[in-house]
Parts: structure tokens; sequence; C-alpha cells
């Protein structure tokens, strides 16, 4: 099993809702990531776990929470979004934390904030 | 800081010809860099990858890529592009230790019937 699923494929939420993301690997691999992208750009780094400890947190605002509740899953919880935190949250894995070696991505999930 | 710089934001080839991506980054010591490929909506799917070794690296799809270090320099090739090759590239690094990949602003690509 080489995939990493990312549920829900869309997402329509308002501003006051509180919903989340959910990435789910079976690679055995020991470092998850989120990305956000926007439209016609590269993938932002969001956070990094490794080894199901939080790694880097690139000064995302706290109304986005990550959450590892073992090596296989990585969630994302969303709470009091903007409208601009509309864009596609890519979940990726690699074998282990640190090692930059290559990503596996999943398809993503299209987040829409009314 | 490592970077990576792809100056060609929008290439349009028409089916058949041959393509060249550039890619040049900006690292102290030797890079792991790849080469992924996005259609609209979808995640990112890795075309090939550099860590060592042969400069000529072999990918899906039939494409390659060449390493040169005095370029700095990590240019995507394919010799015959399929109506299926129109997406988003991006060139990615990374290095041993450090933290995640950073990403190139993409070069959109648009095939020609």
């Amino acid at each position: 099993d080489t995939e990493v699923t990312q549920t829900p494929k869309h997402l329509v939420m308002g501003m006051t809702n509180k919903k989340s993301l959910k990435c789910e690997q079976h690679m055995g691999h020991r470092a998850m990531y989120w990305y956000k992208q926007k439209a016609k750009k590269p993938p932002e780094l969001m956070f990094v776990y490794s080894y199901e400890k939080l790694s880097i947190n690139e000064s995302v605002p706290s109304r986005f929470s990550p959450e590892c509740p073992n090596s296989s899953l990585l969630n994302l919880h969303l709470h009091a979004l903007q409208p601009e935190d509309s864009a596609l949250y890519l979940c990726a894995s690699s074998q282990s934390g640190g090692d930059t070696g290559e990503l596996f991505f999943g398809e993503g999930s299209r987040l829409t904030v009314l | 800081a490592q970077s990576v710089t792809q100056p060609d934001i929008h290439i349009t080839v028409s089916e058949g010809a041959s393509l060249e991506l550039r890619c040049n980054y900006s690292y102290g010591a030797t890079p792991y860099l790849f080469w992924y490929v996005q259609s609209p909506g979808q995640g990112l799917q890795l075309l090939l990858k550099y860590f060592s070794g042969d400069t000529l690296v072999q990918g899906i799809k039939g494409f390659e890529a060449e390493f040169k270090r005095s370029q700095s320099s990590f240019n995507l090739r394919k010799p015959s592009v399929h109506w299926s090759d129109a997406a988003e590239y991006f060139c990615a690094v990374g290095a041993a230790g450090r933290r995640a990949l950073t990403f190139g602003s993409g070069t959109r690509l648009q095939v020609q019937p």
C-alpha cells in the first residue's frame, strides 16, 4: 500500500464551524506533514510530525490545530477559520522525519470557508 | 537557506514535441532534488528524484532529469510530450537532516494538439 488517504475530499464550512481533516497512511512512515496550497501556488509547509511528535510548526495560526493520534493517522482540526483559509490542504508522509527524502502526497482536501 | 527557482511560469508545447523544464537551486552542500507533477485539483506525484550517483535520472512517464552541479540546475526533460502531460510541475529541494522540502513556484505545462 503506497497511498496516503485524505478525507473529506471537499469541505465547505462557515467561519464559526469546527471541522477536521483526516489523513491516513499504512506505509510504516514515521513522518507526516500538512501543507497548504493556494491556487496557482506551490505547497506551503504548515506542520511536521516526526515519530508522532510535533517537530515543525511554521507559525501557523492557532485556528489550525494538528493532531497525530498514532503513526498512521494525522488530523487537522479547524475552528473559526477565515475566508482566506480556503485552499487545498495536502497531507504527506515520508519514511522518517528529518531525512527530507521522498514525500508521498494524498489527493488533498479542498476547503472552502464561507 | 535552500531555495528553488523555476524561471518559466507557463510553457506551451505541441504534442509530440520535446520538453525541457528548468529548475535552479541554491544550497551549499549536495541537495536532494525532486520533480513532482500535479494535475488540477489533485495531489502531487513524484516523477523522479536525485540523491547521489549518476547525474542523469530516469523517472516515470518517460521523464528524465540531469543534475548539473556547476550550473546548480536540475532540468526536467521528455523527448515527446503527450496531451496527458498537461499539468503543473514542481521542482523541490531537500537536504539530509533538514526540515521538509522547499518547492519552486511551479511551471504550468500546456500541450497543444
